[in-house]
């Protein structure tokens, strides 16, 4: 399809483990945003990169979140030694140009953490 | 204080009734402003996007008072199909992240 497209959709792994969680943007949309969303909460910002380069990475909680971009399309967000407190939607999300062009998000990858 | 603020509702409605909410935000620098909406376990999806005159579309009208600080959105006769969660955003500027509020649950009821 068109849409944002966000692999796996669900994701439970071992707490200690690592995990990689991929993005597939809208092909042509420069810019492509990470969140998270805990249950009743409204999405975090984790990152946000613009092309290649992550304009914006404030929202990544520590060093144990990262998030690629190679090639300026697909994004690969990365969590090691995953804990508990991790298990969240993550939500991702591109735009045509960044920020006053609407955002498009994906369905979402479940991560749990047992 | 938060940078994008909701109350979280929940709001629940009679179909046909008119109902408003609000957002507030910190940054006085902030350039864009949106609603989004956001149904049960799916992913946020663009309602409208708020504009300093004021916009209209259906049902909806957006209000922004950058004075205040404030969002706002009207929905006109309400239907159960807008039982939802409308979540604020605001961007601080034109290459930078989206900053989303809470979300304001809204149930329209028979």
């Amino acid at each position: 399809g068109a849409g944002v497209s966000q692999t796996p959709s669900n994701k439970v792994t071992e707490k200690g483990k690592y995990v990689e969680l991929r993005c597939d943007p809208i092909s042509g949309h420069t810019a492509l945003y990470w969140y998270r969303q805990s249950l009743g909460q409204g999405p975090e910002f984790l990152i946000y990169f613009q092309g290649t380069g992550a304009a914006d990475d404030s929202g990544l909680p520590n060093d144990r979140f990262f998030a690629v971009r190679p090639e300026g399309s697909v994004s690969t967000l990365k969590i090691q030694r995953t804990e508990r407190g991790d298990s969240a939607v993550y939500l991702c999300a591109s735009s045509a140009s960044g920020g006053n062009s609407e955002a498009f998000f994906g369905q979402g990858t479940r991560l749990t953490v047992v | 204080r938060k940078e994008v603020e909701q109350d979280p509702g929940p709001f629940n409605v009679p179909e046909g009734a008119t109902v408003a909410f609000n957002c507030t935000y910190s940054n006085s620098a902030s350039q864009s402003f949106f609603w989004y909406r956001q149904d049960c376990r799916k992913e946020p999806k663009l309602l409208m996007s708020v504009y300093s005159s004021g916009n209209e579309d259906g049902r909806f009208t957006a209000q922004l008072n950058r004075a205040s600080q404030y969002i706002s959105l009207l929905i006109r006769d309400s239907k159960l199909s807008d039982s939802a969660t409308y979540l604020c955003v605001v961007n601080p500027g034109t290459a930078s992240k989206l900053t989303f509020g809470t979300g304001t649950r809204l149930q329209v009821t028979l």
